[in-house]
This record gives C-alpha cells, sequence and structure tokens, in this order.
C-alpha cells in the first residue's frame, strides 16, 4: 500500500540552527511534492511545491529537495526563529489526483 | 478574499444526533476537498469536488457521511446519525488547479 512517513513526530532545534525535516515515501510515484505549515488551531498553508524532474528549490529560508531514487524529500530551514514553530506536512500528488498528506513533523525553534 | 470559509468551528453534539458543517470555497475554484484530521490518523481526504460534481469519496468512512456542492460556492459535509468516534477537525480545502489547496479554519467536531 502506499505509505508517507515524516521522519519524527517532533523535532526540537536551537533558535538560529538549521532545520532538516523528512519525507519517505512508499509505492508511489508523485508528479509533484508539497509542504505546508500548520499552526495550531489552524488549517495547513502552502508553502512549497517540488516538482519531480527538480532537484530543489528555495523560497527565502526555506529549501526543499526532492530524490524520486531515494523516495524522499528533504525540508530544510535556515537560521530558524521561535516564529517557525509549527507542525509540517508534506504531500504527494501525482497530478491531476488528490494530494495524500503524511501525519506531520512538530517542530520546536527554542530561543 | 476572504479565504475558505468554514462554519460552525465548533461543534459539541450527542452520539445519535445529525451534524452538518459547512464551507464556502474560493471564488473562482473549481476544486472542493473535505478532510478530517485526528492525532492517530493525520490528514485523511474524504471527498472531493470537480466543478461541483463529486468525483472520489473512496475515503467517505461509512453510509453515515454524506456530502454535496449544489453549486459553486457551497458544499455541506452531513454526518447521520454521529458516533463519538467521529470527533475530530474537519477540514475544507479549495483549489483552482491541481498545484497548492487552500484550507479553511476547520470545525472541531465533538461527538459525546
Amino acid at each position: 500500500s502506499q505509505k508517507i512517513e515524516q521522519n519524527s513526530e517532533a523535532l526540537n532545534i536551537q533558535e538560529g540552527k538549521t532545520a532538516t525535516l523528512t519525507c519517505n515515501y512508499t509505492n508511489y510515484s508523485p508528479a509533484y511534492l508539497q509542504w505546508y505549515r500548520q499552526d495550531p488551531g489552524r488549517g495547513p498553508v502552502f508553502l512549497l511545491l517540488i516538482r519531480e524532474n527538480e532537484k530543489e528549490k528555495r523560497k527565502e529560508r526555506l529549501k526543499v529537495t526532492f530524490d524520486t531514487t531515494l523516495k524522499q524529500s528533504l525540508f530544510h530551514i535556515t537560521a530558524s526563529q521561535p516564529a517557525d514553530s509549527a507542525t509540517y506536512l508534506c504531500a504527494l500528488d501525482r497530478g491531476n489526483t488528490p494530494l495524500v498528506f503524511g501525519k506531520g513533523t512538530r517542530l520546536s525553534v527554542i530561543a | 478574499d476572504a479565504g475558505v470559509i468554514q462554519s460552525p468551528r465548533h461543534e459539541v453534539t450527542e452520539m445519535g444526533q445529525e451534524v452538518t458543517l459547512r464551507c464556502k470555497p474560493i471564488s473562482g475554484h473549481n476544486s472542493l476537498f473535505w478532510y478530517r484530521q485526528t492525532m492517530m490518523r493525520g490528514l485523511e481526504l474524504l471527498i472531493y469536488f470537480n466543478n461541483n460534481v463529486p468525483i472520489d469519496d473512496s475515503g467517505m468512512p461509512e453510509d453515515r457521511f454524506s456530502a454535496k456542492m449544489p453549486n459553486a460556492s457551497f458544499s455541506t459535509l452531513k454526518i447521520q446519525p454521529s458516533e463519538p468516534r467521529d470527533s475530530a477537525v474537519y477540514f475544507c480545502a479549495s483549489s483552482s488547479r491541481v498545484y497548492e489547496q487552500y484550507f479553511g479554519p476547520g470545525t472541531r467536531l465533538t461527538v459525546t
């Protein structure tokens, strides 16, 4: 069966460090991979999309990589800040099909 | 734009009662999605509509759940009868293409 795993339920890092979150998938060939941020009591908010033929994409302090051989995406937040504390969800889609979400990783950036 | 609007934001009901959740998608978006989120199972797709037509309802847990989209600006998710295991946060999302989805604030449902 198709499976999406995000490396850990929770991740604590020190302010200023780079946070790295992992999304692994099996039995799936996504055309796109997306990352969302979810704050408590709110709906997920879209952050970045990366296509299967793209290796890396950046947006401000965010960087996403996509390795279709390893079936893995890495999500990096550089120079992390307490305001980056949230749950981050990865989502896969094969194009023209609904997204399938991972359970998310709860990131806490400690000042 | 106000974004995706959901109502009510919180709903507490007794087992056996009918529950109706409402969603207004972003104007111009032609796809609408209903999700359920729990700690155990994460974010699960229940059903999605494209141009008001249900495309895939395989995520609807059982016949107690039904969803409608009578027009491009309104959708409902109904649970009848409700059970305690239906307690969760229900999200509606809309999209203008297969890329990013825009989520509403969610409805927190508690069935006692």
